[in-house]
């Protein structure tokens, strides 16, 4: 079982949609990041959180520590969202990052 | 763009062959971190290295190493490649340690 996991693998939207992408990791961290892999292969880091909840324009990431889940939200979605989002969790005192597989999300006009 | 710059940016070549990958981390960043990203096993971390010092290990590969330059560029060496070695190889650095990480574009190593 891996130790960082995502949910769904896929998902196909319609332009307008509010999407939720869905991390669970199974170790203590002390961080998670939010990165998204464009088609051409470019990663961007979207968020790193500890804790609560946080916001840049269309995206919100939010944590539940107590829970070991972490969610990120695209409000009012566009088919340039559409990418690979991957959530990577770092351990306590750890720069080492684990990697859940990622989510395919398709965005159609 | 994330101010990371990776060379070269495809490189092909053939088994038991060496190659070096070479990163330039964002103005400032004193991290420098190495990623590899292939189809079967995602993306693994594969070593961390801060201000010239290696400080944290992964899944990387006896056959391949690293080192970070007093002006802070990186370069991982990969040598007795093998197929299964074809892979995306991303660098990342960050300010400090513990803080969020730029990437930078990728080298496509294919093995033949």
């Amino acid at each position: 079982k891996n130790e960082v996991e995502q949910s769904p693998q896929n998902l196909t939207a319609q332009e307008g949609e509010f999407i939720t992408i869905n991390c669970s990791y199974s170790v203590g961290i002390s961080a998670l990041h939010w990165l998204q892999q464009h088609p051409g292969g470019g990663i961007v880091s979207l968020f790193m959180l500890s804790s609560g909840k946080k916001k840049h324009g269309r995206l919100i990431a939010t944590i539940n520590i107590q829970e070991k889940h972490s969610s990120l939200h695209i409000t009012a979605s566009h088919p340039r969202d559409s990418a690979v989002y991957i959530c990577a969790a770092r351990g306590g005192g750890s720069e080492k990052l684990v990697f859940g597989k990622g989510m395919k999300l398709t965005v159609n006009p | 763009d994330s101010g990371v710059t990776q060379t070269p940016k495809h490189l092909i070549t053939a088994t038991g062959q060496r190659v070096t990958l070479r990163c330039s981390p964002r103005s400032g960043d004193l991290s420098v971190y190495w990623y590899q990203q292939s189809l079967d096993q995602g993306l693994q971390f594969l070593i961390h290295y801060y201000n010239g010092e290696e400080r944290a290990k992964g899944n990387i590969l006896e056959r391949f190493s690293a080192q970070q330059f007093p002006d802070l560029h990186s370069e991982l060496n990969l040598s007795s490649l093998e197929l299964g070695d074809s892979a995306l190889y991303f660098c990342a650095s960050s300010v400090r340690m513990y803080n969020e990480q730029f990437f930078g574009p990728g080298t496509r190593l294919t093995v033949l």
